[in-house]
């Protein structure tokens, strides 16, 4: 089985700084990992995923996270954030083989202030 | 291009009483689909997932089940709602079984269950 811990429950940053939202994972197989937004009242849309090559991963909306299997981690980052980016980020695992289901973390809320 | 449709958007119903979300996918044949409950502060849950017609696998025992009656459509039923069923459901498809293939979800139905 998988586990997902997001251990910020909200994340408060102003707008043009740098932030980190932060994912460990835990499995006893290979994993995929991904990064999804959710804005207010809407479905989930994803940023990016790592499945394999480059452990820098690059997605929509300037965002960029980097898969450490040392450490287990699947951090995310923007250099520098926008009011817009205000949304809950979710970051999911699945195992290499054997189907395709998501195991998700509980979010982050990221709140951009002016 | 690809599209998810759920619905109800929302819907307030009295415990005992049945529920029905339906969700159509368009734009692709033979999706994997999924059922996702999110409830405050605990992630999102995988209820059922779907690889063909008449295919369902239960991820966690509950009140409520899931029918598949065509390849494009995925329905979410209860005989009789408890309280504890009250929550955000997410439907969402991906192509095939593989798994790191991108899960796309719909717009999400509020069930407030009084």
């Amino acid at each position: 089985a998988q586990s997902v811990t997001q251990l910020d429950s909200q994340v408060p940053v102003f707008e043009e700084a740098p932030v980190e939202l932060r994912c460990n994972y835990s499995s006893s197989v290979s994993v995929y990992l991904f990064w999804y937004v959710q804005y207010p009242n809407q479905g989930l849309q994803l940023l990016l995923k790592y499945l394999s090559g480059s452990t820098l991963v690059k997605g929509i909306n300037g965002f960029e996270a980097e898969f450490n299997k040392s450490q287990t981690s699947f951090h995310l980052r923007k250099p520098s954030v926008h009011i817009s980016d205000t949304a809950e980020y979710f970051c999911a695992v699945t195992p290499t083989g054997g189907g395709n289901k998501l195991t998700f973390g509980t979010g982050t809320q990221l709140k951009v202030e002016l | 291009s690809q599209t998810i449709h759920q619905w109800p958007a929302t819907l307030v119903q009295p415990v005992g009483s049945p529920l029905s979300l339906e969700c159509t996918v368009e734009g692709t044949s033979n999706p994997n689909l999924y059922w996702y409950r999110q409830a405050a502060g605990r992630g999102l849950q995988l209820l059922f997932y779907s690889v063909g017609i008449g295919q369902i696998s239960s991820e966690v025992p509950q009140n409520l089940s899931a029918s598949r009656p065509q390849d494009r459509q995925f329905i979410l039923s209860s005989k009789k709602l408890l309280l504890s069923d009250s929550g955000f459901y997410l439907c969402a498809w991906s192509r095939g079984q593989e798994s790191g293939n991108t899960i796309y979800f719909g717009e999400g139905s509020w069930l407030t269950v009084v």
